[in-house]
């Protein structure tokens, strides 16, 4: 268990529709990414966030984005979803913003959009 | 920007067997290397890391890898594989900088399976 949890673990939905997920980073870590797993683009950076602040953009689409909040969970929100935007979807954080830090991956959200 | 190969996407290897996990990487600036592990329905765990000094990094499962910067290389090998090694590894890299982006770039993994 890496400390860092993620919800739902399962998400099925329909194209055009909205998401939120969610994710908790393990406790003291002030640094939250988000990475997308599918089997044509395989593990891409998607955004991270420090502190509640927007640290770096990735391969992030406009139709999706996310925010950290005071308490350091944050969320990723999908919206006029695709079936190219089926994946599973990570959540990692860290202790710190720089690349020498560990980060520390959550068991993912599996999104199907239908 | 940063990127990474793995040249073997899939790697059959018998129980005891050595094996070696192939990546390269491609960068403008120094890196820190890491080698993560997937198994199945799971999260990525880091197995190993290289941020500086001693070229040779080891995990505590008997894995180690090695960083060639002339190569621009950090395969991963074990001396004698397991069943339970059977996995997915992804090798990645972040940058070492002062400030920007820190975020992995990936490889695209490479399938381990130990055949009994």
């Amino acid at each position: 268990d890496s400390g860092v949890t993620q919800t739902p673990k399962h998400l099925i939905t329909a194209t055009g529709q909205r998401v939120t997920l969610r994710c908790s980073p393990r406790s003291g870590d002030l640094s939250v990414y988000w990475y997308q797993q599918s089997l044509d683009q395989g593990l891409q950076f998607l955004i991270q966030y420090y502190n509640g602040e927007e640290r770096a953009k990735g391969n992030i689409l406009e139709r999706f984005s996310a925010q950290q909040f005071p308490d350091l969970h944050s969320e990723l929100n999908l919206s006029s979803l695709e079936l190219g935007d089926s994946a599973l979807y990570f959540c990692a954080s860290s202790v710190g913003d720089r690349g020498s830090y560990e980060q520390y991956f959550g068991p993912g959200t599996r999104l199907t959009v239908t | 920007a940063q990127s990474v190969t793995q040249l073997d996407s899939q790697v059959p290897v018998f129980e005891e067997a050595p094996v070696e996990l192939r990546c390269n990487y491609s960068s403008s600036v120094s890196v820190y290397l890491f080698w993560y592990v997937q198994y199945p329905n799971q999260g990525l765990q880091l197995l190993l890391k290289y941020l500086s000094g001693s070229t040779l990094v080891e995990s505590i499962n008997g894995f180690e890898a090695e960083f060639n910067k002339s190569q621009t290389s950090f395969h991963l090998r074990k001396p004698s594989v397991h069943i339970s090694d059977t996995a997915e590894y992804f090798c990645a890299v972040s940058a070492n900088l002062q400030t920007g982006a820190n975020n992995l770039f990936f490889g695209t993994g490479t399938r381990l399976t130990v055949i009994p």
